[in-house]
């Protein structure tokens, strides 16, 4: 059983507009949570991380949401750019860094 | 900058023939892990380990071993493989900021 969920395979979204993926998580000793992109023939790279004492973290354009309670976050793009066209995951871990676990991807586009 | 790399981007071997994918990091971390990924699937334990000759297992272990003789390598062996073995596999490394992946290695068996 998935213990990370990405319910949305695929998004489109306007360039400019506002991109938001979600991802929920059953485990609650999950206390690490990241973001990661992935180009087609890439490895996937790291994008923003939260800790499980914050509830948002920014960095730039990208920003990640994390409702403990729902065991729910959300990473936020704004502006869209065509360039963010990916896959993105998240994943979590319970904070060793010896496991993640990730969730299944949701592919981004973003028309110009 | 972290670097992970990965011995081949693409690979093309035979059903039943014994298969190694290398990876190496050069950020001195002690854990390193094999993952595969396949699409709707995400991406999938394999095997990790914390610490040279040091292996745990994943979560889809079945069909493959693992073999770190140093820190800085950690190989990844299919002992025969099959058509299913056909995958994206991902090979990364991590700190306390989160794992770095490398770029991955195509394999398809035939």
């Amino acid at each position: 059983d998935q213990q990370v969920k990405q319910n949305s395979p695929s998004l489109s979204v306007q360039e400019g507009r506002i991109s938001i993926l979600n991802c929920d998580y059953t485990n609650s000793m999950f206390d690490y949570f990241l973001w990661y992109k992935k180009y087609p023939a890439e490895g996937p790279t790291f994008l923003i991380s939260i800790s499980s004492i914050k509830d948002k973290n920014e960095d730039g354009r990208f920003t990640v949401f994390l409702n403990k309670s729902a065991k729910h976050l959300s990473l936020h793009i704004v502006p869209s750019q065509p360039g963010d066209s990916a896959v993105y995951f998240c994943a979590a871990s319970e904070g060793n860094f010896n496991k993640f676990y990730f969730g299944s991807g949701t592919k981004l586009n973003v028309k110009p | 900058d972290v670097k992970v790399t990965q011995s081949s981007r693409y690979l093309v071997k035979r059903t039943g023939e014994k298969v190694f994918l290398e990876c190496v990091q050069d950020m001195d971390h002690e854990n390193m892990f094999w993952y595969r990924q396949d699409p709707g699937l995400g991406l999938r334990l394999i095997y990790f380990s914390y610490d040279v000759k040091m292996k745990e297992k994943g979560d889809i272990p079945e069909g493959y071993s693992v073999s770190r003789e140093k820190k800085e390598r950690f190989s990844l062996i299919l002992e025969s493989a099959s058509t299913n073995q056909t995958s994206m596999y991902l090979c990364a490394s991590s700190s306390d900021r989160g794992q770095y992946f490398g770029p991955g290695t195509r394999l398809t068996v035939t």
